[in-house]
């Protein structure tokens, strides 16, 4: 199995600020990189794939980059309905998601 | 607007069987891959499942190889996985998901989900 590893586990960021969150694969996974957002008590929603193509309807303050076993989840002018847990799913092999990192509001 | 419903959930004791449904509306589900993902408490996500559109093909984690079947009914709309041998560590929130169209491994529409209690 690949194995993603997120970081940070946890986070917080004031209004209007810029977050990174950052994901590494145990190996190349050619950018089949995706990024879901969890609001607390709902289901995941996908917000990215392909490593940095936006899905319908996500907000385009949310960007994803990287390549090979490196790839980031960038969200610009952080706002309240930000507040959540992201994941990195890589779908290369057998889809594995990263641990999660948890967002919240300095 | 995409929509998927799971149902079956409960509380079964160690080695039994149990069975989820998920029926979906919004879209040509016999089109699509269908997966099941589940969360623990407090814990990640976890992919268990995927069938493609025409169930030719079914992939499973090896965590539920030979213990979970995904299957499909494309004529009802209704996504299934029949549990046996359930553990304890198989206790988990259980949503089933849509593929997003020629990316099978991603998942772009996802249910509430169905909350399964394996305990004696």
């Amino acid at each position: 199995d690949i194995q993603m590893t997120q970081s940070p586990a946890s986070l917080s960021a004031s209004l209007g600020e810029t977050v990174t969150i950052e994901c590494r694969a145990s190996e190349d996974i050619y950018n089949g990189l995706a990024w879901y957002q969890q609001k607390p008590g709902k289901s995941p929603q996908l917000l990215i794939y392909n490593a940095n193509s936006l899905h319908t309807g996500v907000p385009s303050r949310f960007s994803g980059s990287g390549s090979g076993t490196q790839y980031s989840l960038k969200i610009n002018s952080l706002q309240s309905e930000d507040v959540a847990s992201y994941f990195c799913q890589q779908y290369y092999n057998y889809p594995t998601f990263g641990g999660g990192t948890k967002l919240e509001l300095k | 607007e995409v929509q998927l419903v799971e149902s079956g959930e409960g509380l079964v004791q160690p080695g039994s069987s149990m069975k989820l449904s998920c029926v979906a509306s919004g879209f040509t589900f016999s089109n699509y891959g269908m997966n099941w993902i589940r969360q623990a408490p407090k814990k990640g996500l976890e992919w268990i499942a995927l069938i493609y559109y025409d169930s030719s093909s079914k992939y499973y984690a090896d965590s539920v190889k030979g213990r979970f079947t995904i299957s499909r009914d494309n004529s009802k709309n209704t996504l299934y996985l029949e549990m046996n041998s359930l553990r304890s560590e198989d206790t988990a929130m259980y949503y089933c998901a849509k593929s997003l169209l020629n990316y099978p491994g991603v998942m772009d529409a996802w249910g509430q989900g169905a909350s399964v209690t394996v305990s004696s």
